[in-house]
Parts: C-alpha cells; structure tokens; sequence
C-alpha cells in the first residue's frame, strides 16, 4: 500500500488563488520531505527539502515566499501556493524515505490555474 | 558538478530486451535508484543497488559499477504497459537523491 499519501490530486482554481497541498507518510516519520516540480515532457524538478521543525531548504530559483513550506509533524508537510498564477501550473509531487533507502512519493497533485 | 547521464529515449519492440544505462558523477555514493513514471503518474521504485553486481527482480534486473560510476536497467520480455520514463537517481554523500532527467522508452508492438 502507498507509505506516502499526497491530496488533492487535482486542483483547478481562479488566478490569485492561493492553494494547499499535503504530504503524510503513513507508516514511517519523516524528518525530511521533497517536494517536487515538472511541467508536462520534463523531468523531476526539486523546489525544496522540507525539515521537519526548521525552515525548508529551497532551490535557487524557487521564490521561498511564494511557495510557502511547513512541516510541523513528523507526518505532515504541507505545500502552499500563494496568488497562483497560470504559469504555476504543474505537476507537484512529494516524497519521502529514510536514510538509504527508497524515496516514495505521493500521488502527485495536479494544478490548473485559469 | 554532480551530473547524471541517460539517454532521452528508447525505442524497442513488445517480446524483447531492452537496456537503458545511466552514468554518474557525484560527490560520493549512497546507492543508486531506478523508478517508472507514466504519463501523468508519480514515480514509482523499481530497484536500488549500493554494491556492484546485478540485481534480479522479476523480468527486471538493474547493475551498477561504482568504479565506472555506471548502472544499467535491464527490462525483459517487454510489454506494452513498460512503456514509461525510466528515471535514474543517485544518492550522493549528504544523502540527497541527484536525478537523471529520464528516459523515455516506447514500446512497439
């Protein structure tokens, strides 16, 4: 069964639209989550290392407050997208795993800003 | 710079044996990854190797050599549901996963 559980897995919303997204591992704690970008024929894109109890870790490029993290469990983190735009449009997904082993990642969540 | 290497996309036909290789350069190794990821779909884990040699796991079988800094995933008996991106990922000293952008393998009937 899925260790990783991402929701909604399907987003459409108005511009300016802020948006929230989250992650649970279901049977393991996760300190660390990744969350992940990638626009239709492209591969996987990191945004962001998620920690749990600290502040994220963010890719250059990805602007920290528009794509707000917070992990305050060792099961949940959350994704938000603030005053989405038609460009934010994507397929963002989660994962997590532990140290050495296998990276299991949430269903994904698709959005569509009109 | 860390660097993963494999090819953008395969061609091959449903019966057959297809290899996709993937090479690395990163800054240490903490095992190696291969996922599937369909269209429109999240990756998901089809085998890990952190010491040389092969690793069987049904029709699929994954190798690595880290003196080459080189695996291969080694898919048999194709079926057109294998038709996916294949995706290579490296997990380096900090224990960050480095991924490879992909490979898109068709298959032919």
């Amino acid at each position: 069964g899925a260790v990783v559980s991402q929701h909604p897995s399907w987003v459409i919303c108005k511009s300016g639209t802020s948006v929230k997204i989250e992650c649970r591992s279901l049977d393991f704690q996760a300190t660390t989550m990744f969350w992940y970008r990638q626009f239709p024929k492209q591969s996987l894109m990191l945004m962001a290392t998620s920690n749990e109890g600290s502040k994220a870790t963010y890719e250059q490029g990805v602007e920290k407050d528009k794509f707000l993290i917070n992990h305050a469990s060792l099961t949940l983190s959350t994704l938000t997208v603030t005053s989405a735009h038609p460009e934010d449009s994507s397929f963002y997904i989660c994962s997590s795993g532990q140290y050495n082993q296998p990276q299991h990642f949430g269903d994904g969540t698709r959005l569509s800003i009109l | 710079g860390q660097n993963i290497d494999q090819p953008t996309e395969m061609t091959a036909t449903e019966g057959a044996i297809v290899q996709i290789n993937c090479t690395y350069q990163t800054s240490g190794f903490n095992g190696l990854f291969w996922y599937q990821q369909h269209a429109g779909e999240a990756p998901t884990f089809l085998s890990y190797n952190v010491l040389d040699g092969l690793e069987e796991k049904g029709r699929f079988s994954s190798f690595l050599s880290r003196s080459k800094g080189y695996s291969y995933l080694l898919l048999k008996e194709l079926q057109m549901k294998d038709s996916a991106s294949y995706l290579c990922a490296v997990m380096d000293s900090n224990y960050q996963l480095i991924w490879g952008a992909g490979t898109k393998l068709i298959i032919k009937p």
